[in-house]
């Protein structure tokens, strides 16, 4: 089992520039979720799904959109990206809900110029 | 919503001695407190977990105690080490569900 995997692991962007990061899970979990990790304010949650076709919003949505086609892949878009978005990603998923161990991928640090 | 508030924000102990971090809650409909250790540069993994029905839970040298009343968990860590050193977060689930996270304590096990 990989686990959860994010892609890229890095990323700059300009200002405006759209892009989407990649998560993934192999564990057929049917919990998905996003969190931005900033220094001195833990993790935020920003989308997160309960199953494939069926996703919210978490405490920071904004300027994201997410979709959740597959059980496996849970994609997350950045629209028009700003330097408040610069940020450490994670992506996590849990058997369930999250009454559960949430496993996270490995992070994408992205910088908006 | 949930609030989850965590103290020490820093954290330093020397090597052998014990380490407390606290955490408050706000939402009484919460259920499950997670406990993870992140390392530098790392993902942030699942140490210790406990839930609502249980008052303390313990796994070698680490340990979680729940005071529901009082909104209240601590993780408790005795005999550090320096692979100990890491920013620890606890967490609370809100009436959702959703996991509110902590702002997390930095601990530095000095030798």
């Amino acid at each position: 089992n990989a686990g959860v995997t994010q892609t890229p692991k890095f990323q700059v962007l300009k200002t405006g520039q759209s892009m989407t990061l990649q998560c993934a899970q192999d564990m057929n979990h049917e919990y998905m979720s996003w969190y931005r990790q900033d220094p001195g304010m833990g993790l935020r949650l920003i989308h997160y799904s309960v199953g494939a076709g069926i996703t919210d919003q978490g405490e920071v949505p904004n300027g994201y959109n997410v979709s959740r086609s597959t059980t496996e892949d849970f994609p997350l878009r950045l629209l028009s990206a700003a330097p408040s978005q610069t940020s450490v990603y994670f992506c996590a998923s849990s058997q369930t809900n999250t009454v559960n161990e949430q496993f996270f991928g490995p992070g994408t640090r992205l910088t908006v110029l | 919503g949930e609030n989850v508030e965590q103290h020490p924000s820093t954290l330093s102990v020397q090597e052998g001695d014990s380490a407390v971090i606290k955490c408050t809650y706000s939402d009484s409909a919460s259920n499950y407190f997670p406990w993870y250790k992140q390392e530098l540069g790392k993902r942030p993994q699942l140490i210790i977990d406990i839930r609502s029905n249980v008052g303390e839970k313990k796994d070698q040298r680490i340990a979680v105690t729940l005071n529901k009343t009082a909104k209240h968990f601590s993780l408790h860590i005795t005999e550090t080490q320096p692979e100990d050193s890491a920013v620890y977060f606890c967490a609370a689930t809100d009436s959702w569900g959703k996991l509110q996270f902590g702002a997390g304590t930095q601990v530095v096990v000095t030798p």
